[in-house]
């Protein structure tokens, strides 16, 4: 089965630091999703990328940006935290549209 | 552009009931369609998906959903609810040459014993 890994089940930073979310799978798939995940609203996709070194924009790109430097990474920046950011963060991966995704088990990040 | 809508924010069914969830989708050519569902605090795990095909589709742990492409609907079924059914469960469409899916804000499953 391919496994997609975040790095941090849960995370507490301060507002205005920088954070980074990793993301790692084992399957080679070629592309991989950041979503945030908030109550009422579902799922949200801010960035993916399809290829290493490509990136997309999704929904919500808005003070975040990501990095893809080796296939099996993809992470999530958080320039400078806000509160507004406190969320829950799922990565996820596929070889294609058709497989549907795999999704790792989430973020909860919390941003004070 | 696509979209999916499940009508249902919460549902509550008693152990043993049957169960149906509700998914409409907006996609202009024959989509690709999945159920998700979400246990508390985890991720979301795949229980099925359309392509192709017959039009009723059977998943994981006894769940089953039916495409009718005249009613842009793809409902999620099971016969008989157990309580470690309780969870979100999402919808979500893609299609085409577009990466992405999008997904539907969720149906909480309460089960009462």
């Amino acid at each position: 089965d391919v496994k997609v890994t975040q790095s941090s089940r849960y995370l507490v930073k301060r507002t205005g630091e920088k954070v980074f979310l990793e993301c790692v799978q084992d399957m080679d798939h070629e592309n991989m999703f950041w979503y945030r995940q908030d109550p009422g609203l579902g799922l949200r996709l801010i960035y993916f990328s399809y290829d290493v070194k490509m990136k997309e924009k999704g929904d919500i790109p808005e003070g975040y940006s990501v990095s893809r430097e080796k296939k099996e990474r993809f992470s999530l920046i958080l320039e400078s935290a806000s509160t507004n950011q406190t969320s829950m963060y799922l990565c996820a991966s596929s070889s294609g549209q058709l497989y549907g995704y795999t999704f790792g088990s989430g973020t909860r990040l919390t941003v004070v | 552009a696509q979209s999916v809508t499940q009508p249902d924010i919460h549902i509550t069914v008693s152990e043993g009931a049957s169960l149906e969830l509700r998914c409409n989708y907006s996609y202009g050519a024959t989509p690709y369609l999945f159920w998700y569902v979400q246990s508390p605090g985890q991720g979301l795990q795949l229980l099925l998906k359309y392509f192709s095909g017959d039009t009723l589709v059977q998943g994981i742990k006894g769940f089953e959903a039916e495409f009718k492409r005249s009613q842009s609907s793809f409902n999620l079924r099971k016969p008989s609810v157990h309580w470690s059914d309780a969870a979100e469960y999402f919808c979500a469409v893609g299609g085409g040459s577009n990466y992405k899916l999008t997904f539907g804000k969720g149906t909480l499953l309460t089960v009462n014993p």
